[in-house]
């Protein structure tokens, strides 16, 4: 069946970096985009980007401009997303989603990931 | 703030039915699809409407969605205890920050 499996739950200091990964299965990885969705404790869902596994092109969240960066793995259909300059409000569990996508705009998310917790704090 | 605004909560008895409002604008939910997702608690978001009213396979025809201009309502019928969830609404903005964008979620309570 689809499914994609993320990393474990990272604990990270103010200032470092942090990669998650998104490992497909069930289909052909360089046909649907992913997309990385974040929720806050008791917040709504916050999406922040895009990358074509085929390709390799992003499109990220203006909010996310120069913080995030979203790469793959074609070998061994794993998708990465990496974010710098962590802040305490970047505490979130952080989800992987393929994207139904058609001419740059994707319509839905299906499947999700499992979700990984990313918790920053000194 | 979310771009797109949802009701914070509803309920409804066992049984009954409920609808979810999504509004938004021209940008967003005006010229593109609208999904819906299911969130039950400590879970992953699951896909419940997709292309404004279609249905994932798996997922019973009492959940159904409809739009309208640059509004989008999720019904659900027959409500059961299990139904008890977060639910987000979903589509893309085409302005000039283009991406995804999402509801702040309703919470809905089966009574």
């Amino acid at each position: 069946q689809v499914q994609l499996v993320q990393s474990g739950a990272e604990v990270k200091k103010p200032g470092a970096s942090v990669k998650v990964s998104c490992k497909a299965s069930g289909y052909t990885f360089t046909s649907y985009d992913i997309n990385w969705v974040r929720q806050a404790t008791g917040q709504g869902l916050e999406w922040m980007g895009w990358m074509n596994p085929n390709s390799g092109n992003t499109g990220y969240a203006q909010k996310f401009q120069g913080r995030v960066t979203m790469t793959r793995n074609t070998s061994i259909s794993t998708a990465y997303m990496e974010l710098s300059s962590l802040r305490s409000e970047d505490t979130a569990v952080y989800y992987c989603a393929r994207g139904h996508c058609t001419n740059g705009v994707c319509d839905w998310f299906d499947p999700w990931g499992q979700g990984t917790l990313v918790t920053v704090s000194s | 703030q979310s771009v797109l605004t949802q009701p914070p909560s509803v309920s409804a008895a066992p049984g009954q039915k409920v609808t979810i409002s999504c509004s938004g604008s021209s940008s967003n939910i005006g010229n593109n699809y609208v999904s819906w997702y299911q969130q039950l608690p400590g879970t992953a978001p699951k896909l419940l409407i997709y292309d404004n009213n279609k249905r994932p396979s798996g997922i019973p025809d009492r959940f159904s969605g409809s739009k309208s201009g640059t509004s989008a309502t999720l019904g659900i019928t027959g409500l059961q205890t299990g139904d008890e969830a977060d639910y987000y609404c979903g589509t893309w903005d085409s302005s000039l920050s283009a991406g995804g964008v999402f509801g702040g979620g309703t919470k809905l309570t089966v009574l």
